[in-house]
């Protein structure tokens, strides 16, 4: 089965400085790659995700790239503002069964201080 | 709130009872996941539905897990003869399958802890 592995598993940042977080998986069919969000005692929210065929993807302050090859995604946060501070999960899941069957990242918890 | 809604918060049981949670998902998506989360993990795939069919189960998910979706609408899980290891929070989510990927939105979840 597919395995995702995540780190770093904590981040600490300033306020405006850039976060990074990395994530592999393991199943060359997986193709559907989601970063959830999750604030402490509250439910993960997606936050952004990227299909196979595309290469990266921005929202605002919020990009994903991913290279297929390497088997390798990342999400990358700017200007970090306090608010972004949260456990953050990436997964993965593969065309052939349902896209919401996720395999999920260890999280990594981000802290921005003000 | 239109969100997806579950039921109880917590519970709290003794080894060996039975417990059963609820989760209403978002009125028109058709999809309806439990996953299981421990502290410092990630969320956990166990089963999903697809209207009230059960469509896929974890090997996580033993026999003494039982889930339910009658009528397509909200969906029961039932842990028999509870143990320690069960205790987590239960997430639901649902979604609206589509091509490509397929967005879901999670409940706030149900915390079992087992005496």
């Amino acid at each position: 089965g597919e395995n995702v592995e995540q780190h770093p598993s904590t981040l600490s940042v300033q306020e405006g400085d850039s976060a990074v977080i990395k994530c592999t998986y393991s199943d060359s069919a997986s193709n559907y790659f989601p970063w959830y969000k999750q604030e402490l005692g509250k439910r993960p929210q997606l936050i952004i995700d990227i299909r196979s065929n595309v290469g990266e993807k921005k929202d605002q302050r919020i990009a994903v790239t991913l290279n297929k090859t390497a088997k390798h995604f990342s999400l990358h946060i700017t200007e970090t503002q306090p608010e972004d501070s949260a456990v953050y999960f990436c997964a993965a899941s593969r065309r052939g069964t349902s896209y919401g069957k996720l395999t999920f990242g260890q999280g990594t918890i981000l802290t921005v201080h003000p | 709130d239109t969100g997806v809604s579950q039921n109880p918060r917590h519970k709290i049981t003794k080894r060996g009872q039975n417990v059963t949670f609820r989760c209403d998902p978002i009125s028109e998506h058709n999809r309806l996941y439990w996953y299981r989360q421990t502290l410092g993990q990630g969320p956990e795939f166990l089963t999903y539905f697809q209207n009230e069919a059960q469509l896929e189960k974890s090997r996580l998910l033993s026999d003494r897990f039982s889930a339910e979706r009658p009528k397509g609408s909200f969906s029961t899980l039932e842990i028999q003869r509870t143990e320690q290891g069960d205790s987590a929070m239960y997430l639901c989510a649902s979604s609206l399958a589509r091509q490509g990927g397929e967005k879901l939105f999670f409940g706030s979840g149900t915390q079992l802890s087992v005496l």
